[in-house]
């Protein structure tokens, strides 16, 4: 099956400054790449995705780029803020089937 | 208020007990997820349903059963056989069980085994 690795498990940065939190994938097959923003004790949030006919995808401050070549995808936030501190996952859907395979989790904090 | 519930948000269980955790969507989805999220992992897939009447074992089912009667209605129940439960349980849903289709989540149950 699929395995998606995600690095770093933790990160901090200024406010201000850029995070960048990076996922390999395996399977070729997989199409569709979400991320998902979790906040302690809630549920995943949608924050952006990809598929794989698209190179990058931009939403203000949070832009996702992926490379199928190389099989990875990053999340970028830029202009950090506070409240962007969270777990962030990324996952990948593969081709039959809607089952997502999610990566580790990185903790991100941004110190004010 | 479309979204998805989860219910309870806390949830304490004996040994030896079986407990089913609910979980509820208004969007009108054909599919419905059930993950187990612990400290420091990503999320596992427990079960998933395509459609009414119909489910798929995910890669962690052992010790977990589910039910799917109704379309926006999709419980698990967390059985004795279950060796290590206590863990945050996540229930999603998806407008359909294709290829790509975004999965929103409840809120979370945190099942805690005494």
């Amino acid at each position: 099956g699929e395995n998606v690795e995600q690095h770093p498990s933790t990160l901090s940065v200024q406010e201000g400054d850029s995070a960048v939190i990076k996922c390999t994938y395996s399977d070729s097959a997989s199409n569709y790449f979400p991320w998902y923003k979790q906040e302690l004790g809630k549920g995943p949030q949608l924050i952006i995705d990809i598929r794989s006919n698209v190179g990058e995808k931009k939403d203000q401050r949070i832009a996702v780029t992926l490379n199928k070549t190389a099989k990875h995808f990053s999340l970028h936030i830029t202009e950090t803020q506070p409240e962007d501190s969270a777990v962030y996952f990324c996952a990948a859907s593969i081709w039959t089937g809607n089952q997502f395979y999610f990566g580790t989790g990185t903790s991100l904090t941004v110190i004010p | 208020d479309g979204g998805i519930t989860q219910s309870p948000k806390y949830l304490f269980r004996k040994e030896g007990q079986n407990v089913t955790l609910s979980c509820e969507q208004n969007l009108n989805h054909d599919a419905m997820y059930w993950y187990r999220q612990d400290p420091g992992q990503g999320l596992r897939l427990i079960y998933y349903s395509q459609i009414v009447n119909d489910f798929q074992k995910g890669d962690i089912a052992e010790g977990y059963s589910v039910s799917r009667e109704k379309k926006e209605s999709f419980p698990l129940t967390v059985t004795s056989a279950q060796k290590n439960p206590t863990a945050f349980y996540l229930c999603a849903s998806s407008i359909s069980g294709g290829t790509g289709n975004t999965q929103y989540f409840g809120p979370g149950t945190r099942l805690t085994v005494l």
